[in-house]
């Protein structure tokens, strides 16, 4: 079984200063990991994945995400928000294993907003 | 490419009618999903389908929920009789497949309002 806990429900950050959206997983096998991002009236919009490449991946918008299996963490960092930023951000995981279904789970979810 | 393609944006319907939504995924994705996301929370995952077969349904509502992907394409979702507690948001998504490294790309979604 998996499961994605997102840490901060609410993350409000000033314009222009550096964003920290947290999360944590457990999973059964080495997972995959996204972070998808919605703004309002919107469908989810990738931002990255993590697939055991590259423990540090870089996303769309500046965005990027470091894997960490020792913390079994996944954060999103931004150096420095904008104005467009302020969306929800979901965190997903989805275990690899062998055969059979591997099911996506979605963590609960974390509204960035963004002070001018 | 194309997006997912979801019909239609928004819906208001009375408690006890019955409703359909529409989904046209990514051209070549075999694995298609519809998920329900009610205001203020992540996606609810109601079925998954690979090609025109049912990988996973195990939180469809089944007295009133029901979904179809005839030939492995088009998908319909429909509820009937509709609840209030259906207000939400339908999301459509669908993946190239259904491995761990193929990510979900979603529709806008269709806004119910049951009244």
């Amino acid at each position: 079984a998996q499961s994605v806990t997102q840490l901060d429900s609410h993350v409000s950050v000033s314009e222009g200063t550096p964003v920290l959206l947290r999360c944590n997983y457990s999973s059964s096998y080495s997972p995959s990991l996204f972070w998808y991002v919605q703004h309002p009236n919107k469908g989810l919009q990738l931002l990255l994945k993590y697939t055991s490449a590259a423990t540090l991946v870089k996303g769309i918008n500046g965005f990027e995400a470091e894997f960490k299996k020792s913390e079994t963490s996944f954060h999103l960092t931004k150096p420095s928000a904008h104005m467009s930023d302020a969306a929800e951000y979901f965190c997903v995981v989805r275990p690899s294993g062998t055969g059979g279904y591997q099911k996506v789970t979605f963590g609960t979810g974390t509204k960035l907003q963004v002070i001018p | 490419e194309a997006g997912v393609a979801q019909s239609p944006r928004y819906k208001i319907i009375e408690k006890r009618q019955s409703v359909a939504f529409w989904c046209n995924p990514i051209s070549g994705h075999a694995t298609l999903y519809w998920y329900q996301q009610i205001l203020g929370q992540g996606p609810k995952l109601l079925i998954q389908f690979q090609n025109n077969g049912v990988v996973d349904d195990s939180q469809l509502p089944k007295d009133r929920f029901s979904a179809e992907r005839l030939k492995g394409v088009d998908s319909t979702l429909k509820i009937q009789p509709a609840k209030l507690e259906d207000s939400a948001v339908y999301l459509c998504a669908s993946s190239l497949d259904r491995g761990y490294n193929s990510p979900l790309h979603f529709g806008n979604g269709t806004r119910l309002t049951v009244t």
